[in-house]
């Protein structure tokens, strides 16, 4: 399953899938790049994070995949289980402008058994 | 556990109440943060302190009062809330001010 972000506030895939988590940004001088899981009634929790000179980076059972061009960030989670139902968040640092994480909308993912 | 603890959990307030929301650090980070979370909106950021001197206040109103004593601890002092600030209230520390934050469990707060 893939969600478009913004656009697509939730995503629903089935236990086992590979799940796509995308999440466009607006500006080209963003450095550094985190993706965070919420689960319901907790804080953000740190999954993997990228810099602006990588294009891909890979933990464990997720990628995240960077493409600079279109200013485009996803996260690929592989045979996605129940415990991933969550929401996600991408957020971004820009350096020269304080280093503040700027946080996207996130994407609720909802792992059907 | 992400080394960042908040209490209480969980608070419920009047308008003419005074409160204050705790957080603590275990990692030995110098910077902490104060994170607003509303129901589907992204999280917005209040307060930075780095090595205990506020940075950054995010146009935030006099009702919401941070207080950082040491690079562990960080507070938000509350009184005559309104029931639109019925939110998650969010800790995060980080290594420095541009390095990934980790966040605390957060703290539910409703006002009557």
């Amino acid at each position: 399953g893939e969600s478009v972000g913004l656009h697509l506030p939730t995503l629903s895939v089935q236990e086992g899938d590979n799940s796509i988590i995308n999440c466009a940004y607006s500006n080209s001088a963003s450095d550094y790049f985190i993706w965070y899981k919420q689960e319901s009634g907790k804080g953000p929790q740190f999954i993997i994070d990228i810099r602006s000179n990588m294009d891909k980076r890979q933990g464990q059972r997720v990628t995240v995949l960077l493409n600079k061009t279109v200013k485009h960030l996803s996260l690929q989670i592989a045979a996605t289980q129940p415990g991933d139902s969550a929401v996600y968040f991408c957020a971004e640092i820009i350096y020269n402008q304080g280093g503040k994480l700027i946080f996207g909308q996130g994407t609720e993912l909802s792992v059907k058994p | 556990e992400t080394g960042v603890t908040q209490t209480p959990r969980h608070l419920v307030m009047g308008m003419t109440n005074k409160k204050s929301l705790k957080c603590e650090q275990h990692l030995g980070h110098n910077a902490m943060y104060w994170y607003k979370q509303s129901a589907k909106k992204p999280l917005e950021l209040m307060f930075v302190y780095n090595f205990k001197e506020q940075t950054e206040n995010n146009s935030v109103p006099s009702r919401f009062s941070p207080e950082c004593p040491n690079s562990s601890h960080l507070f938000l002092h509350l009184h005559t809330l309104q029931p639109e600030d019925s939110a998650l209230y969010l800790c995060a520390s980080s290594r420095g001010t541009q390095d990934t934050q980790y966040f605390g469990p957060g703290t539910r707060l409703t006002v009557l």
